[in-house]
Protein backbone atom coordinates (compact mmCIF):
# COMPACT_ATOMS: atom_id res chain seq x y z
CA UNK A 1 0.00 0.00 0.00
CA UNK A 2 1.48 3.33 -1.24
CA UNK A 3 1.82 5.38 2.42
CA UNK A 4 2.87 8.66 3.38
CA UNK A 5 3.00 8.97 7.32
CA UNK A 6 4.35 12.27 9.30
CA UNK A 7 5.58 13.10 12.25
CA UNK A 8 7.32 15.95 14.90
CA UNK A 9 4.82 17.85 14.89
CA UNK A 10 3.98 19.79 18.58
CA UNK A 11 3.90 22.69 20.85
CA UNK A 12 7.22 25.23 20.41
CA UNK A 13 7.76 28.40 21.39
CA UNK A 14 8.15 31.43 18.80
CA UNK A 15 11.65 31.33 17.64
CA UNK A 16 11.96 27.73 18.20
CA UNK A 17 12.81 25.03 15.82
CA UNK A 18 11.64 21.98 15.22
CA UNK A 19 12.34 18.93 12.57
CA UNK A 20 9.18 17.37 10.69
CA UNK A 21 9.81 13.78 8.97
CA UNK A 22 7.52 11.81 6.78
CA UNK A 23 8.23 8.35 5.93
CA UNK A 24 7.09 6.75 2.49
CA UNK A 25 6.57 3.01 1.74
CA UNK A 26 4.74 1.26 -0.63
CA UNK A 27 6.67 2.81 -3.92
CA UNK A 28 10.28 3.69 -4.89
CA UNK A 29 10.86 6.71 -2.79
CA UNK A 30 13.81 7.76 -4.51
CA UNK A 31 11.76 8.47 -7.84
CA UNK A 32 9.60 11.08 -6.85
CA UNK A 33 9.67 14.93 -6.01
CA UNK A 34 7.94 15.39 -2.86
CA UNK A 35 6.72 18.15 -1.70
CA UNK A 36 5.26 20.03 2.07
CA UNK A 37 1.90 22.14 2.08
CA UNK A 38 0.68 23.26 4.75
CA UNK A 39 -3.11 24.54 6.09
CA UNK A 40 -3.53 26.88 9.57
CA UNK A 41 -6.27 26.53 11.17
CA UNK A 42 -9.71 26.90 9.67
CA UNK A 43 -7.65 28.21 6.30
CA UNK A 44 -6.82 26.39 2.92
CA UNK A 45 -3.81 24.78 1.85
CA UNK A 46 -0.41 26.73 1.42
CA UNK A 47 2.28 24.90 -0.64
CA UNK A 48 5.38 24.92 1.34
CA UNK A 49 8.09 23.38 -0.22
CA UNK A 50 9.55 20.80 -2.61
CA UNK A 51 12.36 18.66 -3.34
CA UNK A 52 13.92 16.75 -6.42
CA UNK A 53 14.39 12.97 -6.60
CA UNK A 54 17.89 13.59 -5.81
CA UNK A 55 17.93 16.51 -3.76
CA UNK A 56 19.80 18.82 -6.10
CA UNK A 57 17.14 21.08 -6.69
CA UNK A 58 14.43 22.57 -3.71
CA UNK A 59 12.19 25.15 -3.67
CA UNK A 60 10.53 27.58 -1.22
CA UNK A 61 7.03 29.84 -0.42
CA UNK A 62 8.77 33.14 0.04
CA UNK A 63 7.11 33.52 3.84
CA UNK A 64 9.76 30.40 5.16
CA UNK A 65 12.88 30.95 2.83
CA UNK A 66 15.55 31.31 4.82
CA UNK A 67 13.98 29.55 8.26
CA UNK A 68 12.82 26.17 6.63
CA UNK A 69 15.46 23.69 5.05
CA UNK A 70 13.55 20.60 3.09
CA UNK A 71 15.54 17.13 2.69
CA UNK A 72 15.36 13.72 2.41
CA UNK A 73 17.14 10.66 2.92
CA UNK A 74 16.52 8.10 0.11
CA UNK A 75 18.35 5.23 1.62
CA UNK A 76 15.60 5.66 4.60
CA UNK A 77 12.82 6.60 2.47
CA UNK A 78 11.99 9.59 4.31
CA UNK A 79 11.28 13.50 3.93
CA UNK A 80 12.27 16.22 6.46
CA UNK A 81 11.27 19.75 7.32
CA UNK A 82 13.27 21.51 9.63
CA UNK A 83 11.64 24.52 10.39
CA UNK A 84 13.65 27.22 12.50
CA UNK A 85 12.60 30.58 14.24
CA UNK A 86 8.84 29.47 13.99
CA UNK A 87 6.57 32.10 14.22
CA UNK A 88 2.60 31.94 15.62
CA UNK A 89 1.95 32.29 11.51
CA UNK A 90 3.46 29.03 11.44
CA UNK A 91 0.65 26.75 13.59
CA UNK A 92 -0.61 24.51 10.99
CA UNK A 93 -0.95 21.04 9.79
CA UNK A 94 2.08 19.90 7.52
CA UNK A 95 1.14 17.56 5.17
CA UNK A 96 3.97 15.69 2.90
CA UNK A 97 2.89 14.94 -0.38
CA UNK A 98 4.24 12.59 -3.45
CA UNK A 99 4.33 14.68 -6.67
CA UNK A 100 3.60 12.80 -9.85
CA UNK A 101 3.67 14.20 -13.24
CA UNK A 102 2.20 13.02 -16.44
CA UNK A 103 3.73 14.06 -19.72
CA UNK A 104 2.21 15.31 -23.09
CA UNK A 105 3.64 16.34 -25.95
CA UNK A 106 7.23 17.12 -23.75
CA UNK A 107 4.78 19.03 -21.36
CA UNK A 108 5.23 17.74 -17.71
CA UNK A 109 2.08 18.21 -15.79
CA UNK A 110 2.93 17.65 -11.81
CA UNK A 111 0.36 17.18 -9.34
CA UNK A 112 0.20 15.65 -5.60
CA UNK A 113 -1.41 12.27 -5.44
CA UNK A 114 -0.20 10.76 -2.48
CA UNK A 115 -1.00 12.96 1.03
CA UNK A 116 -0.23 11.71 4.32
CA UNK A 117 -2.37 12.41 7.14
CA UNK A 118 -0.52 15.68 8.43
CA UNK A 119 0.95 16.04 11.42
CA UNK A 120 0.24 19.49 13.48
CA UNK A 121 2.81 22.25 14.63
CA UNK A 122 1.36 24.90 17.20
CA UNK A 123 3.77 28.16 17.93
CA UNK A 124 2.65 29.81 21.13
CA UNK A 125 4.30 31.16 24.17
CA UNK B 1 3.67 34.85 -7.64
CA UNK B 2 0.49 33.54 -9.75
CA UNK B 3 -2.35 34.13 -7.82
CA UNK B 4 -5.37 31.72 -7.94
CA UNK B 5 -9.06 33.31 -7.12
CA UNK B 6 -11.83 30.69 -7.23
CA UNK B 7 -15.54 32.02 -7.15
CA UNK B 8 -18.00 31.46 -5.31
CA UNK B 9 -15.96 30.79 -2.32
CA UNK B 10 -19.05 28.80 -1.00
CA UNK B 11 -21.81 27.04 -2.27
CA UNK B 12 -25.35 25.38 -1.62
CA UNK B 13 -26.35 22.96 -3.63
CA UNK B 14 -28.49 19.90 -3.04
CA UNK B 15 -27.76 15.79 -3.99
CA UNK B 16 -28.43 15.14 -7.81
CA UNK B 17 -27.64 18.86 -8.39
CA UNK B 18 -24.63 19.71 -11.74
CA UNK B 19 -22.29 22.73 -9.98
CA UNK B 20 -19.30 24.75 -11.45
CA UNK B 21 -16.59 25.90 -9.49
CA UNK B 22 -14.29 28.48 -11.01
CA UNK B 23 -10.52 28.89 -10.69
CA UNK B 24 -8.92 32.02 -12.55
CA UNK B 25 -5.45 32.63 -12.56
CA UNK B 26 -3.19 36.19 -12.27
CA UNK B 27 -1.28 35.16 -15.60
CA UNK B 28 -1.96 32.01 -18.19
CA UNK B 29 -0.60 28.59 -16.71
CA UNK B 30 -1.68 26.71 -20.17
CA UNK B 31 -3.36 23.72 -18.63
CA UNK B 32 -0.98 23.45 -15.45
CA UNK B 33 -4.09 23.19 -13.03
CA UNK B 34 -4.92 20.53 -10.13
CA UNK B 35 -8.15 20.31 -8.44
CA UNK B 36 -8.21 18.83 -4.55
CA UNK B 37 -10.89 17.89 -2.67
CA UNK B 38 -11.02 18.18 1.31
CA UNK B 39 -12.94 16.77 3.67
CA UNK B 40 -13.39 18.04 7.42
CA UNK B 41 -10.22 16.92 9.06
CA UNK B 42 -8.92 14.79 6.41
CA UNK B 43 -5.78 14.93 4.08
CA UNK B 44 -6.42 16.22 0.46
CA UNK B 45 -7.53 14.09 -2.01
CA UNK B 46 -6.46 14.73 -6.03
CA UNK B 47 -9.45 14.13 -8.52
CA UNK B 48 -8.27 16.43 -11.67
CA UNK B 49 -4.47 17.16 -13.14
CA UNK B 50 -3.56 18.60 -16.02
CA UNK B 51 -6.95 20.87 -16.24
CA UNK B 52 -8.66 17.77 -17.34
CA UNK B 53 -7.46 14.39 -16.98
CA UNK B 54 -9.16 12.53 -14.28
CA UNK B 55 -7.45 11.15 -11.23
CA UNK B 56 -7.76 7.36 -11.41
CA UNK B 57 -9.95 6.14 -8.87
CA UNK B 58 -12.24 9.40 -8.86
CA UNK B 59 -15.89 9.08 -10.54
CA UNK B 60 -16.72 10.45 -13.99
CA UNK B 61 -19.11 12.94 -12.52
CA UNK B 62 -16.10 14.85 -12.17
CA UNK B 63 -14.59 17.09 -14.38
CA UNK B 64 -12.29 19.91 -15.11
CA UNK B 65 -11.79 22.03 -17.65
CA UNK B 66 -10.22 25.34 -19.41
CA UNK B 67 -6.69 26.52 -20.25
CA UNK B 68 -4.50 29.43 -20.23
CA UNK B 69 -6.78 31.81 -17.34
CA UNK B 70 -9.65 30.43 -17.07
CA UNK B 71 -10.82 27.20 -15.84
CA UNK B 72 -13.87 25.26 -13.65
CA UNK B 73 -14.59 21.90 -12.00
CA UNK B 74 -18.37 20.65 -13.35
CA UNK B 75 -19.89 17.71 -10.28
CA UNK B 76 -22.70 16.12 -12.65
CA UNK B 77 -24.88 14.65 -10.33
CA UNK B 78 -23.74 15.55 -6.57
CA UNK B 79 -23.89 12.71 -4.23
CA UNK B 80 -23.93 13.08 -0.14
CA UNK B 81 -19.98 12.36 0.09
CA UNK B 82 -19.38 15.66 -2.46
CA UNK B 83 -20.07 17.85 -0.09
CA UNK B 84 -16.34 18.75 0.82
CA UNK B 85 -14.05 21.70 0.13
CA UNK B 86 -12.13 21.81 -3.58
CA UNK B 87 -9.01 23.83 -4.37
CA UNK B 88 -7.64 24.76 -7.53
CA UNK B 89 -3.76 24.56 -7.36
CA UNK B 90 -1.14 25.29 -10.52
CA UNK B 91 1.54 23.85 -11.47
CA UNK B 92 2.86 26.32 -13.88
CA UNK B 93 5.47 27.80 -11.65
CA UNK B 94 6.40 27.82 -8.09
CA UNK B 95 5.67 28.45 -5.51
CA UNK B 96 2.62 26.15 -6.48
CA UNK B 97 -0.42 28.20 -5.19
CA UNK B 98 -4.13 27.36 -4.05
CA UNK B 99 -6.69 28.86 -5.00
CA UNK B 100 -8.30 30.25 -2.02
CA UNK B 101 -11.10 27.40 -1.51
CA UNK B 102 -14.75 26.58 -2.48
CA UNK B 103 -17.18 24.85 0.15
CA UNK B 104 -19.65 23.27 -1.31
CA UNK B 105 -22.47 22.40 1.42
CA UNK B 106 -25.85 21.07 1.30
CA UNK B 107 -28.83 22.63 1.12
Amino acid sequence: EVQLVESGGGLVQPGGSLRLSCAASGFTFSSYWMSWVRQAPGKGLEWVANIKQDGSEKYYVDSVKGRFTISRDNARNSLYLQMNSLRAEDTAVYYCARTEYSSSWGDYYYYMDVWGKGTTVTVSS
Amino acid sequence: DIQMTQSPSSLSASVGDRVTITCRASQSISSYLNWYQQKPGKAPKLLIYAASSLQSGVPSRFSGGGSGTDFTLTISGLQPEDFASYYCQQSYSTPRTFGQGTKLEIK
